[in-house]
């Protein structure tokens, strides 16, 4: 399967600054999903992202395709502690593989 | 509707032992999969199956067997557990044919191996 990195692995913010993870592959992806999991949770999807040059938003995130699909972004305006979790983003295929996640971490 | 149920939540095993951990979906979904997740390891797919009666290897199989012989429920055994497999692991199952749908996950299973 198509492997999708992610960077960066960790990232601590304090609470109202942005944040922004993103997913990076070697080869042509033919969508990108990115999943949420609280700690202690299970991931949770929260988008999916097809096309070339693709920007969603969801209230305070907004997901990015690239243009060459080989990469996505997710960005979060003006964290809040409810933003704490693992971010991953996800290739199609039968493999199914994850990228290792961006852990975020807001202090009030 | 339950959606992907695991069982069980927490077990604690000695080295040697064999388990099984079962997964149940009530959404009819075709595709089933098993990952462990570690620190800084992200999610591993350990195997996964397109259908009942099928199964495949993922990324890191090793030490673990699967079954699917009813469409709704997909087994992950351990025949000897080893300290290297503790760790949670998590279900997930999908109804797109074209594997580009959403996955839903159960609530994973938290295994010790002591």
């Amino acid at each position: 399967g198509q492997q999708v990195m992610q960077i960066p692995q960790y990232q601590h913010v304090q609470e109202g600054e942005d944040f922004t993870t993103y997913c990076n592959s070697s080869t042509t992806l033919s969508n990108i999903q990115w999943y949420k999991q609280r700690p202690g949770g299970h991931p949770v999807f929260l988008i999916q992202l097809v096309k070339s040059g693709e920007v969603k938003k969801q209230k305070r995130l907004t997901f990015q395709f690239g243009e060459a699909k080989k990469n996505s972004s997710l960005h979060i305006t003006a964290t809040q502690t409810t933003d704490v979790g693992t971010y991953f983003c996800k290739n199609s295929g039968y493999a199914l593989n994850f990228g290792k996640g961006t852990s975020l971490l807001v202090t009030p | 509707n339950a959606g992907v149920t695991q069982t069980p939540k927490f077990r604690v095993l000695k080295t040697g032992q064999s388990m099984t951990l079962l997964c149940a979906q009530d959404m009819n979904h075709e595709y089933m999969y098993w990952y462990r997740q570690d620190p800084g390891m992200g999610l591993r797919l350990i195997h996964y199956s397109v259908g009942e009666g099928t199964t495949a290897k993922g990324e890191v199989p090793d030490g673990y067997n699967v079954s699917r012989l009813k469409k709704q429920n997909f087994l992950l055994g351990l025949e000897s557990a080893a300290p290297s497999q503790t760790s949670v692991y998590f279900c997930a199952s999908t109804p797109d044919r074209l594997n580009t749908g959403e996955l839903f996950f159960g609530e994973g299973s938290r295994l010790t191996v002591l």
